[in-house]
């Protein structure tokens, strides 16, 4: 299974948006509505921030938003905030009963 | 609180075998899919495992099938992963997480390092 695709990196000023992709294809992001999509500032355990393409587990703030399109997932930061400052993984369940995370995206508040 | 504790990490030969468990408190153990996922030092997040409540059922990724068996002991609220015939590409800290949602993890440990080497 071959990771899911994301853009190395992204950058914001504050207050900006910032859209990160995760392209995957028909074998996962494209059969399921099971995109996840996780934050890991330095040093840290991974954060649930998005799941089931666009649900907000408790606490996690509105300006965290996903959506998917075909065989593309994106997750949207709003109103960027230098905390906002992290990796960001997504990640799908496949047609193989597993699961596959995208390579990692930096995200940069300048 | 709800929380999870790895244990097991360290450093082992090549060839050689290690466990990892994973110590949940807080929440009804038995009641969730637990999965590992891991990390290699400054890469991305791998999925490795998981298991459903009851421990009927278990899948893994391509990289570690036939050679990591995940197994819980819910009466010990304890997951484990039996790693044989390591690999200096099994390097990475692993991380167990619960399935607390559906096809995701809520809830993260903080991780435990096995280094492979000789």
């Amino acid at each position: 299974q071959s990771a899911l695709t994301q853009p190395p990196s992204v950058s914001g000023s504050p207050g900006q948006s910032v859209t990160i992709s995760c392209t995957g294809t028909s074998s996962d992001i494209g059969s399921y509505n099971r995109v996840s999509w996780y934050q890991q500032p330095p040093g840290t355990a991974p954060k649930l921030m998005i799941y089931e393409v666009s649900n907000r587990p408790s606490g996690v703030p509105d300006r965290f938003s996903g959506s998917k399109s075909g065989n593309t997932a994106s997750l949207t930061i709003s109103g960027l905030q230098a905390e906002d400052e992290a990796d960001y993984y997504c990640s799908s369940y496949t047609s193989s009963s597993t699961y596959v995370f995208g390579a990692g995206t930096k995200v940069t508040v300048l | 609180e709800a929380q999870l504790v790895e244990s097991g990490g360290g450093l082992v030969q090549p060839g050689g075998s290690l466990r990892l468990s994973c110590a949940a408190s807080g929440f009804t153990f038995s009641g969730f899919y637990m999965h590992w996922v891991r990390q290699a030092p400054g890469q991305g997040l791998i999925w490795v495992s998981d298991i459903n409540g009851d421990g009927s059922y278990t899948s893994y990724g391509d990289s570690v099938k036939g050679r990591f068996t995940i197994s819980r002991d819910n009466a010990k609220n304890t997951l484990y992963l039996q790693m044989n015939s390591l690999r200096v590409d099994d390097t990475a800290v692993y991380y167990c997480a619960r399935g607390g949602v559906v096809a995701a993890t809520d809830l993260w440990g903080q991780g435990t390092l096995v280094t492979v080497s000789s």
